[in-house]
């Protein structure tokens, strides 16, 4: 089974700062047709998950631009540039090369 | 946009059988999309249940598989979940998705919680 680890578990952040989020995986998350199966989603107080980003680095459909991924293999990284009110939530990581996985989530908070 | 709702009873005895819908509004589910169940117990983190391709493979969480069953009903463009014999470690949020080409969730239900109790 391919564990995904994230930290830190809990981040509290100041609204118009940056905020960073690590996952790790325990094995290389790249497939064989080149890309990297590696997701983002971000579940809001009471609310069901929503997807941020796909195959480490690009945008879902609506997503801001103050979100970015990157990463490569096994170590990847969700940015915040500004952080904002309506950020708050916990972040989780996915990946889907060998079934599906999730971390255990950060806790984001201001 | 996709939508999705999750319904079923809200509570099961244990050792029964959870059984949950999903309706698939604004999208055919035959085309061409994977659909998929996922669960969350409360205050805790995400689980994959399993996903089930238009064609009607299946494939399931190796934890949870020799105990649930999805299918799909084109007919009526829902989806279904069943897990038998359950305890109360399945007590949880049942989250149903529709999953992208990268077998990722992109949409999902607002999610229904399922408790089981005597």
């Amino acid at each position: 089974d391919i564990v995904m680890t994230q930290s830190p578990l809990s981040l509290s952040v100041t609204p118009g700062q940056p905020a960073s989020i690590s996952c790790k995986s325990s094995q290389s998350l790249l497939q064989r047709d080149g890309k990297t199966a590696l997701y983002w989603y971000l579940q809001k107080p009471g609310q069901s998950p929503q997807l941020l980003m796909v195959e480490v680095s690009n945008r879902f459909s609506g997503v801001s631009d103050r979100f970015s991924g990157s990463g490569s293999g096994t170590d990847f990284t969700l940015q915040i540039s500004r952080v904002e009110a309506e950020d708050v939530g916990v972040y989780y990581c996915m990946q889907s090369k060998e079934l599906l996985t999730f971390g255990p989530g950060t806790k984001v908070e201001i | 946009q996709v939508q999705l709702q999750e319904s079923g009873p809200g509570l099961v005895r244990p050792s029964g059988t959870l059984s949950l819908n999903c309706a698939v509004s604004n999208f055919s589910i035959s085309s061409g999309y994977f659909w998929g169940w996922l669960r969350q117990p409360p205050g805790k983190g995400l689980e994959w249940i399993g996903t089930i391709y238009p064609s009607g493979n299946t494939f399931y969480n190796p934890s949870l598989s020799s105990r649930v069953t999805i299918s799909l009903d084109t007919s009526t463009n829902h989806f279904s979940l069943r897990l038998t014999s359950v305890t109360a470690a399945d007590t949880a949020i049942y989250f149903c998705a529709r999953q992208g080409s990268g077998v990722h969730p992109d949409y999902w239900g607002h999610g229904t919680l399922v408790t089981v109790t005597s």
